[in-house]
């Protein structure tokens, strides 16, 4: 069975600090997908990856997969990255995503 | 905006009902993934559709069905609702058939009373 584990649940954070989302996912999942799910529910496509590390503004994944572990870090967060962060799996042979539980991230001013 | 289209925004219904869900895939997109997302479970995946034909299958009951018409765009229907089945649906389009990038539609809210 696929599965997809995020840590942590909530994270509280205030305006400029650093930020690291983390998922570790069981044997099966070839590619890593990060998702942001803004406040009323709209979700967004952050970042698909199979191996090494992609960055888009002040976003930046990772992946490894000899431990089977990506991270979403958010550099110089605002209060306007509060939103929930989903990790999801995706199986091959399953041909399907398996999701993470969460983040719901909270950046104070 | 994803380009991925969903109609209704919100849906309320009675128990025993039958809804239907309706999404546009973005212009080119040939595979549609239908998602349920309720507060006890998560985001979880239903069914996909690529170019008209159901490609994989995930947690979908009975009672619910989907199909791809020629133009690409999917309906998900719903029957004989309860009221666990009030959620969040989303669907989401990409260009081949798995394992690339998706863009989900803004969801439809469904309640069932």
């Amino acid at each position: 069975k696929n599965e997809v584990e995020q840590s942590p649940q909530n994270l509280t954070a205030q305006e400029g600090e650093f930020i690291t989302i983390n998922c570790s996912y069981s044997v099966g999942i070839s590619a890593l997908h990060w998702l942001q799910q803004h406040p009323g529910g709209g979700i967004v496509s952050l970042f698909m990856l199979s191996s090494g590390k992609k960055k888009h503004g002040r976003l930046i994944a990772t992946i490894n997969i000899q431990e089977k572990h990506s991270s979403l870090h958010i550099t110089a967060s605002h209060p306007r990255d509060s939103a929930v962060y989903i990790c999801a799996g995706f199986s091959g042979s399953a041909r399907q995503l398996t999701f993470g539980s969460g983040t719901q991230l909270t950046v104070l001013p | 905006d994803s380009g991925v289209t969903q109609t209704p925004k919100h849906l309320i219904t009675a128990t025993g009902q039958r809804v239907t869900l309706r999404c546009s895939p973005r212009s080119g997109d040939l595979s549609v993934y239908w998602y349920q997302q309720s507060l006890d479970q998560g985001l979880q995946f239903l069914i996909q559709y690529y170019n008209g034909e159901e490609r994989a299958k995930g947690n979908i009951l009975e009672r619910f069905s989907a199909q791809q018409f020629p133009d690409l765009h999917s309906e998900l229907n719903l029957s004989s609702l309860e009221l666990g089945d009030s959620a969040l649906y989303f669907c989401a389009s990409s260009v081949p058939a798995g394992g690339n990038e998706q863009f989900f539609g803004p969801g439809t809210r469904l309640t069932v009373l």
